[in-house]
């Protein structure tokens, strides 16, 4: 069975370019998160869509910016990249929206901002 | 403001071992945590988790324990194995619904 795709995998812009991330959630799972993991900590909380539908945002800037499509798949959005948004961005997802502690991450997307 | 993990970085162990990784968690509300393992240029994999009503959980080779009282979590990993190698968090849900608050990490090294 194949478990959360996140593309691309690698990529790399520079300050001020805008950037797109995909996530495609295991087969039957409504609930799709983005974390974002800085070098040398853990993964910081970014959004969670259930149902196309907003549950959640961290402590982000307007800069980042997702959505949830009808097939459950996501999109990850970054506008007006900075220096300081290289990171891994992990997409994980789970059945449910709520009180699930087994969400299944992806492989992540590696972003470089040059 | 919110915080999870106060953390040994790096922890060294001989295979055969028993590995004991610890966690601080600073929200007295919370009422689940988990301990995810993350590989190298992989992302985090579910390894256990509890709940706040539980003080200890078991399962393949590892084992959860919860000290409410000091707000602190463990993770216990029995005759630990090379493939145990990996960078090891603690995480947090609030009653929230699906919002991790991950801790910075502990980093077991497995000597063969």
């Amino acid at each position: 069975d194949a478990g959360v795709t996140q593309s691309p995998t690698h990529l790399i812009k520079t300050r001020g370019q805008h950037v797109t991330l995909r996530c495609s959630p295991i087969s039957g799972h409504k609930s799709v998160s983005w974390y974002q993991q800085v070098l040398g900590q853990g993964p910081q909380f970014i959004f969670q869509y259930y149902e196309k539908e907003e549950r959640g945002r961290g402590n982000f800037p307007d800069r980042f910016s997702a959505r949830q499509f009808p097939n459950y798949s996501s999109e990850l959005n970054v506008n007006a990249l900075l220096l300081g948004d290289s990171a891994l961005y992990l997409c994980a997802s789970s059945f449910g929206a709520a009180r699930t502690g087994e969400l299944f991450f992806g492989e992540g997307s590696r972003l470089t901002v040059l | 403001g919110e915080s999870v993990g106060l953390h040994l970085p790096t922890l060294s162990v001989q295979e055969g071992d028993n590995s004991i990784i610890n966690c601080a968690y600073s929200n007295s509300a919370s009422d689940y945590f988990i301990w995810y393992k993350q590989e190298s240029g992989k992302g985090p994999q579910f390894i256990i988790d509890i709940r706040s009503n539980m003080d200890k959980r078991q399962g393949q080779r590892v084992t959860v324990l919860l000290n409410k009282t000091v707000k602190h979590l463990s993770l216990q990993i029995a005759a630990t194995q090379p493939g145990d190698s990996a960078v090891y968090f603690c995480a947090e849900i609030y009653n929230q619904g699906g919002k991790l608050i991950f801790g910075q990490g502990t980093e077991l090294s497995v000597k063969p």
